[in-house]
């Protein structure tokens, strides 16, 4: 069973600071993915990495896939309070039979004020 | 599209009742799973799908039954309702491994 680590749990701060939110795992994944969960709402995907050393750019986010393809990580340009939300990362494994399987992190509450 | 639609949004259970909790997506999705989410413990699998007629088990399966007689349709029963299983529940669909899951709204359900 892969065990996803998101650190830090909670992250408050103010507007316009970055931010950088971290997946770990002793586990090789086919791919990873970020979700944002608001209050009251399922997660959304924010994006899928599948290559390793791969950086992706959504606007102000930037996520990272280790070369390894172990870990990931998810940085936060001049956050706003928009941002706010739970982030959650989330992995396949590499067998095609667990493809089906995507097991989450705990995820990371980011608490951007104004 | 409606998406992935959950049913009901609320539910409020005594001990030992059974009940089903709905979920159906209109995408034509291979992949679909159920959570649960506990404060601090993010979504944790409960069952999954890999087509119809196909199921399998999640890290925390136990008290839950699942079936996919259809590809559109993926419920999941709770036999004999137990406090511990308080939580918010919630079914996602995805059609392919590097495709993330489209999430229903959730069901939120109370055990008393």
């Amino acid at each position: 069973t892969q065990l996803l680590e998101q650190s830090p749990q909670f992250l408050s701060i103010q507007e316009g600071e970055n931010l950088t939110v971290y997946c770990n795992s002793s586990s090789v994944f086919s791919s990873l993915q970020w979700y944002r969960q608001e209050p009251g709402e399922g997660p959304v995907l924010l994006v899928t990495v599948v290559t390793g050393g791969e950086v992706k750019k959504l606007k102000r986010l930037t996520f990272q896939f280790g070369d390894a393809r172990k870990d990931s990580s998810l940085h936060i340009t001049a956050a706003q309070p928009g941002d706010t939300g739970l982030y959650l990362c989330a992995a396949r494994g590499r067998r095609t039979d667990s493809w089906g399987k995507l097991q989450f992190g705990a995820g990371t509450q980011v608490v951007v004020t104004p | 599209n409606a998406g992935v639609t959950q049913t009901p949004k609320f539910q409020v259970l005594k001990t030992g009742q059974s009940m089903t909790l709905q979920c159906a997506q209109d995408m034509n999705h291979e992949y679909m799973s159920w959570y649960r989410q506990d404060p601090g413990m993010g979504l944790r699998l409960i069952h999954y799908s890999v087509g119809a007629g196909i199921t399998d088990q999640g890290e925390v399966p136990n008290g839950y039954n699942v079936s996919r007689s259809t590809t559109e349709d993926f419920p999941l029963r709770l036999l004999s309702a137990a406090p511990s299983q308080t939580s918010v529940y919630f079914c996602a669909s995805s059609d392919r491994r590097t495709v993330g899951y489209t999430f229903g709204s959730g069901t939120r359900l109370t055990v008393v």
